[in-house]
């Protein structure tokens, strides 16, 4: 069965930072990208953030660009977000997601306020 | 203009047939596009639902019944998730999303409401 399980998340001040993390079972992780995808209260989905299986390609969102940083560690099966310079807009749910987002995880909750 | 564009909510009934809509943006091309939707209830993570690019470039996602479908309709530049015998459980928000220019792009969702 196909698991992902996000930690990390808190509350943070502004300008504070975060490292978000996603522990993944349940199949193969070397063969597969993954993303980062958040979600603000009560509003749509928003991509993030996405890592091919080598490491190969990275892409971001315009939003977080220059702020947050994909990695993982595919002998852990690992996913990790870290995210610098926080700001109230990045308060939101944080999932974690497989491949073409086919499988997602329950998220992890980030919430920037002074 | 957004990429992508869905109706922010769609009422039908229960045993209708609703067709969710998901357009580009003036000067995109629905026909080179991989469409992905997804359904959303309250309090869960999204579930994916199914891809679509043609009738010989689709994907169910596990599990999904085959009420879910996909389609595009190149006069109006959309994707298109149709579900068949609508059931109370079907009441969700929808988002569509697609890879474009380096991003992948969500919709802003619409909200299914099951009469």
């Amino acid at each position: 069965e196909v698991q992902l399980v996000e930690s990390g998340g808190g509350l943070v001040k502004p300008g504070g930072s975060l490292r978000l993390s996603c522990a993944a079972s349940g199949f193969t992780f070397t063969s597969y990208s993954m993303n980062w995808v958040r979600q603000s209260p009560g509003k749509g989905l928003e991509w993030v953030s996405s890592i091919s299986s080598n490491i190969g390609y990275i892409y971001y969102a315009d939003s977080v660009k220059g702020r947050f940083t994909i990695s993982r560690d595919n002998a852990e099966n690992s996913l990790y977000l870290q995210m610098n310079s926080l700001r109230a807009e990045d308060t939101a749910l944080y999932y974690c997601a497989r491949g073409d987002f086919d499988y997602w995880g329950q998220g992890t909750l980030v919430t920037v306020s002074s | 203009q957004a990429v992508l564009t869905q109706p922010s909510s769609l009422s039908a009934s229960h045993g209708a047939s609703a067709s969710l809509t998901c357009t580009l943006r003036s000067g995109m091309n629905v026909g080179t596009y991989r469409i992905y939707w997804y359904q959303q209830k309250s309090g869960s993570p999204p579930h994916y639902l199914l891809t679509y690019k043609s009738d010989s470039d689709k994907q169910q996602g596990s599990g999904v019944p085959s009420r879910f479908s996909g389609s595009k309709d190149a006069s109006a530049n959309a994707g298109i998730l149709l579900i068949s015998g609508l059931q109370s459980e079907d009441e969700a928000d929808y988002y569509c999303m697609i890879w474009h220019s380096g991003a992948w792009v969500f919709g802003g969702g619409t909200k299914l409401t099951v009469l």
